[in-house]
């Protein structure tokens, strides 16, 4: 059971050097969202998706660009990185349920450094 | 907008005791789930208790429980018989019930330590 996976687990990068962060589920979930974890901040949404082609902005988009060309991959890419988006960022996906989305399942994490 | 508070950066217990952690959220909807959500150091988020807000009945999931205070807006966890590998940070969180996709507001997070 494969469930959410991201990769790289760890990344460094220099300022201005862009990159992609992948993320796939197989568990044929329709919501996707990224989010960054930054010490005593919790963790914040930067994007997230409701369905293959359809994505929407979080609460901290800016940096950052997505697509969803099919229902399991949601890739985060870094434009031009910058040292305040060093960070670990969660890919998760979650079902919909007649009450809208459920349970969210995480993936394990990327850790990015950007010097 | 929502809020979700934890006003305890760190706590610690003594293995086989209970500890209760805080949270308290802002919302002006009537009809919301609370998750605790439990973040050990392999950085794997994993989904501790689920309650939902129409329900007056407090969940339980093992050793863990909480209580729910929807007037108060309060939903803090209790962690009974604590055991080594429940040191982690846990975040409490927030979703509207909603008919189609709603975020997920998270709380900064409380690093629990559990002392042999």
């Amino acid at each position: 059971n494969a469930g959410v996976t991201q990769t790289p687990k760890f990344q460094v990068l220099k300022t201005g050097q862009s990159m992609t962060l992948q993320c796939a589920q197989d568990m044929n979930h329709e919501y996707m969202s990224w989010y960054r974890q930054d010490p005593g901040m919790g963790l914040r949404l930067i994007h997230y998706s409701v369905g293959a082609g359809i994505t929407d902005q979080g609460e901290v988009p800016n940096g950052y660009n997505v697509s969803r060309s099919t229902t399991e991959d949601f890739p985060l890419r870094l434009l031009s990185a910058a040292p305040s988006q060093t960070s670990v960022y969660f890919c998760a996906s979650s079902y919909r349920s007649q009450w809208g989305s459920n349970i969210q399942y995480f993936g394990a994490g990327t850790r990015l450094s950007v010097l | 907008a929502q809020t979700v508070t934890q006003s305890q950066p760190e706590m610690s217990v003594q293995e086989a005791e209970t500890v209760t952690l805080s949270c308290t959220y802002d919302t002006s909807e009537s009809d919301y789930y609370l998750f605790w959500y439990k973040q050990p150091p392999s950085r794997q988020m994993i989904l501790v208790i689920r309650q939902e807000a129409y329900k007056q009945q407090n969940a339980t999931e093992n050793r863990f429980s909480v209580n729910f205070q929807k007037a108060a807006k309060s939903f803090s966890l209790k962690i009974s018989d604590s055991q080594l590998g429940d040191a982690a940070m846990y975040f409490c969180a927030y979703r509207r019930r909603e008919t189609s996709y709603d975020k997920v507001i998270f709380g900064p997070g409380t690093s629990l330590s559990v002392i042999p």
